[in-house]
């Protein structure tokens, strides 16, 4: 098992440009988040996902757009990078049928807007 | 506000003692806490959790600990292993599972020989 990929795992983006970091995962989850980790602050929520076609919004998610159409896939999209989004990116996906379960994570996505 | 806290950015701890590392949250809310550890350059992976109706569970060589009425727990590694050097982050959620985790700032564990 893959588990959950996101992809790229590096990327340099221009002041403006817009981009979708890629996240799919193989274990048929419901659930599938999007956060981002930057230097004392931790992981913080973009958008998240309770399944195919319902997303909702997390503590951070302005300059962000995301969709969900499918199980599987999971895009986030910068509208118009701003160099504030520089950061690591994490995709997770959990399974919604246990309270007592975690959060798989992918490898993540290092992105510097300059 | 920060909802989870971890107030040590670093804890170093001889190879075969204990480690303990720490977490505090405000929110009454959280139900379900977990332990996440992280290498450079991965991402975080599961380590450990324990919900609110327990005081402690074990897993190896981990252990959490849960004090409600202090709104704190604690995550103890005996004995520490080179390998378990990495960042920790806690995190909780409201209702159980893995979806919309909050997390704390995470501690540096660097376990020396």
């Amino acid at each position: 098992n893959a588990g959950v990929t996101q992809t790229p795992k590096f990327q340099v983006l221009k002041t403006g440009q817009s981009m979708t970091l890629q996240c799919a995962q193989d274990m048929n989850h419901e659930y599938m988040s999007w956060y981002r980790q930057d230097p004392g602050m931790g992981l913080r929520l973009i958008h998240y996902s309770v399944g195919a076609g319902i997303t909702d919004q997390g503590e951070v998610p302005n300059g962000y757009n995301v969709s969900r159409s499918t199980t599987e896939d999971f895009p986030l999209r910068l509208l118009s990078a701003a160099p504030s989004q520089t950061s690591v990116y994490f995709c997770a996906s959990s399974y919604a049928g246990s309270y007592f379960t975690e959060a798989f994570f992918g490898q993540g996505t290092r992105l510097t807007v300059v | 506000d920060q909802q989870v806290k971890q107030n040590s950015p670093s804890l170093s701890v001889q190879e075969g003692r204990i480690s303990i590392l720490n977490c505090d949250y405000t929110n009454s809310m959280f139900d379900y806490f977990l332990w996440y550890k992280k290498y450079p350059a991965e991402g975080p992976t599961f380590l450990i959790s324990i919900s609110s109706i327990k005081d402690k569970n074990e897993d190896g060589r981990f252990t959490v600990f849960l004090n409600k009425s202090a709104k704190h727990l604690s995550l103890h590694i005996v004995p520490s292993q080179p390998g378990d050097s990495a960042v920790y982050f806690c995190a909780a959620s409201e209702g159980g599972g893995g979806n919309k985790l909050t997390f704390g700032t995470g501690t540096q564990l660097k376990v020396e020989l």
